[in-house]
């Protein structure tokens, strides 16, 4: 299995451009999860999805940042515009999930390291 | 939502045991206990993780104070490739009701190995 993948792996934008982060989740597994790493905040949970459905947006900063799952093999966070402070390592996990059953360890992505000048 | 306590810092010597604490005073009784490390540039990983008794596998054992307000987390023989950032973390019902469960990071025990 490859696990989560991600990409881009590296992003430098300029202030006010549009920047869209992709993610394709280990085969298999209904729930997906967006991060973001800093060093003032540590590893923060933006939003996650249940069977390609938003659970919990109420990590996600504020409305320039969008998450969207088409589909149970892709998923994206998209930043317009993109501002200095958004400069992070935003990391894609994803589970088997479930109540009562199944997995219960998250498997997350190398992350994108974005840098927005 | 419980919270989690651990040493900002801890160093071990390669090939000793290590014990990193956790202490979680206001767990609710169907908080899980899980462990996660992060390896310099990379993302998180799970350890392992438990609800009531010990807990072994390939990568550490788990100890779970009879309470629960606190556990441990061993592993049994240090080496270069373990230092890391070690979170222990409480996981949550998801807010739905449905399907899956959040993780809620803190700033985690930075474990240095020293050769």
């Amino acid at each position: 299995d490859a696990g989560v993948i991600q990409s881009p792996r590296h992003e430098v934008t300029e202030m006010g451009q549009e920047v869209t982060l992709r993610c394709k989740p280990i085969s298999g597994h209904n729930s997906l999860f967006w991060y973001r790493q800093t060093m003032m905040r540590g590893l923060e949970l933006l939003i996650y999805f249940n069977n390609n459905v938003p659970i919990d947006d109420s990590g996600m900063p504020e409305d320039r940042f969008s998450a969207k799952m088409p589909n149970a093999s892709f998923s994206t966070l998209k930043i317009q515009p993109s501002e200095p402070r958004d400069s992070a390592v935003y990391f894609c996990a994803s589970t088997r999930g479930g109540l009562r059953t199944g997995s219960y360890e998250q498997y997350f992505g190398p992350g994108t390291r974005l840098t927005v000048t | 939502d419980a919270k989690t306590t651990q040493p900002n810092s801890m160093e071990s010597n390669e090939e000793e045991p290590v014990h990193l604490p956790c202490n979680h005073s206001t767990i609710s009784g169907t908080d899980y206990i899980h462990w996660y490390r992060q390896l310099p540039s990379q993302g998180p990983e799970y350890v392992i993780h438990g609800l009531t008794s010990n807990v072994n596998n390939r990568m550490a054992s788990l100890a779970i104070a009879e309470d629960r307000k606190s556990s441990t987390l061993i592993l049994h023989r240090a080496t270069l490739r373990d230092a890391a950032v070690y979170y222990c973390i409480l996981r949550h019902p998801a807010y739905s009701g449905a399907g899956s469960y959040q993780l809620t990071f803190g700033k985690g025990t930075k474990l240095s190995v020293i050769p």
